[in-house]
């Protein structure tokens, strides 16, 4: 079974700041894929960044990117010129490959992005 | 395009009734699934379908019965509520294996 660990409960940063979520998994697999979602007070799932473990290259998405180590089996998420719409709990999630709906999430983070 | 709703948003049993939670998608998406959220903790899976007429156990089933008779449609029951299953319960669709999901609203359940 895997897990997915994320190490820092809470988190707080600047506007216009950059911050860095931790996230990191535990899989005997080789090929998975990786996504962050974040959740808002509204309470909805959305979707930020997916990575496949397959591809070198770091996923980005506008001001959001990911600092992908296979090796390390790290997944960490930066958000770069942050803003107040940035506030929420970020899921970080593992997906091994064809494994259908057997998404793992971890516990997640919340942040707070203070103006 | 709806994407995936869920009904209702919220809902208050008492202890042993029994009521079920809608979730439709009209994305034709294959997959679905519902999963849990409880304070300070991820979703976890409870069931989940790879298609009509196919359904199977996530992490935390016990408690919880689902069918998929259509494509649209991934409706969850709960036989006899139980104080433990107080939580916020997320549907999602999704296209493909590989695919992320789309989630719907939530729906938060207190059973008292």
């Amino acid at each position: 079974a895997q897990t997915v660990t994320q190490s820092q409960p809470e988190m707080s940063v600047q506007e216009a700041e950059t911050v860095t979520l931790s996230c990191t998994y535990d899989t005997s697999e080789n090929n998975y894929y990786l996504f962050w979602y974040k959740q808002p007070p509204s309470r909805q799932m959305i979707l930020v960044i997916r990575q496949e473990a397959y591809k070198q290259q770091n996923a980005t998405e506008n001001r959001f990117s990911v600092n992908f180590q296979k090796a390390a089996k790290s997944f960490s998420l930066k958000i770069s010129d942050s803003q107040l719409g940035d506030t929420a709990m970020y899921f970080c999630a593992f997906l091994p490959n064809n494994a259908g709906n057997m998404l793992t999430f971890g516990g997640g983070t919340r942040l707070m992005v203070k103006p | 395009n709806a994407g995936v709703t869920q009904t209702p948003k919220f809902q208050v049993l008492k202890t042993g009734q029994s009521m079920t939670l809608q979730c439709a998608q009209d994305m034709n998406h294959e997959y679905m699934s519902w999963y849990r959220q409880d304070p300070g903790m991820g979703l976890r899976l409870i069931h989940y379908s790879v298609g009509a007429g196919i359904t199977d156990q996530g992490e935390v089933p016990n408690g919880y019965n689902v069918s998929r008779s259509t494509t649209e449609d991934f409706p969850l029951r709960l036989l006899s509520a139980a104080p433990s299953q107080t939580s916020v319960y997320f549907c999602a669709s999704k296209r493909g294996s590989n695919q992320p999901q789309h989630f719907g609203d939530g729906t938060r359940l207190s059973i008292l």
